[in-house]
């Protein structure tokens, strides 16, 4: 079964909204969670690592005002896109690390953001 | 350059040969090498995991050669459900966790 929940898996708004994606650890807790993104046809780029209690970790050339992280928990953390436009409709996938050396990351299955 | 480039393909396969692709990484530091298979519109599913000394599941082969810092996977008689986007995963990182990925090679395996 699943060992990473992310929700919700689909979400289709208006430009100018902010959305909010929740990715949760089941029966484990993460003090550590990635957030990728992947265009079409492009494969997964790390955005952000969220930590549980402190800042989260931007890669370089993403916004940390335009996707805030919040880690509050061992077993959740939650990317909002804030004031979203069309380009930022992508396919937004977490993870967290598996603690075990062969499967370095379970992953969600991801959530499909279209901006109108 | 890419940290992790691979040929994008696609490879369009017969049902039941074999196809074979590398993905080449330019950290010398990296500590560990996967291959995650991606159906479109899904998260990525390990494959597995690739050992210095190659290893094998089944139909499929992996290889490392850190001298020249590539990685294969090989596929063996090929089934239609091995269609798919087979993505080269790093791990590098202090922490060990950050994982680097490649862009994929597409697989069509047809009848």
């Amino acid at each position: 079964g699943a060992v990473v929940s992310q929700h919700p898996s689909w979400v289709i708004c208006k430009s100018g909204t902010s959305v909010k994606i929740e990715c949760r650890s089941l029966d484990f807790q993460a003090t550590t969670m990635f957030w990728y993104r992947q265009f079409p046809k492009q494969s997964l780029m790390l955005m952000a690592t969220s930590n549980e209690g402190s800042k989260a970790t931007y890669e370089q050339g993403v916004e940390k005002d335009k996707f805030l992280i919040n880690h509050a928990s061992l077993t959740l953390s939650t990317l909002t896109v804030t004031s979203a436009h069309p380009e930022d409709s992508s396919f937004y996938i977490c993870s967290a690390p598996s603690g075990v050396g062969n499967q370095p990351q379970h992953f969600g299955d991801g959530t499909r953001l279209s901006i109108l | 350059r890419k940290e992790v480039e691979q040929d994008p393909g696609p490879f369009n396969v017969p049902e039941g040969a074999t196809v074979a692709f590398n993905c080449t990484y330019s950290n010398s530091a990296s500590q560990s090498f996967f291959w995650y298979r991606q159906d479109c519109r899904k998260e990525p599913k390990l494959l597995m995991s690739v050992y210095s000394s190659g290893n094998e599941d089944g139909r499929f082969t992996a290889q490392l050669n850190r001298a020249s810092q590539y990685i294969s996977l090989l596929i063996r008689d090929s089934k239609l459900s091995d269609s798919a986007t087979y993505l080269c995963v790093v791990r590098t990182g202090a922490a060990g966790n950050k994982l680097t990925f490649g862009g994929g090679t597409r697989v069509l395996v047809k009848p």
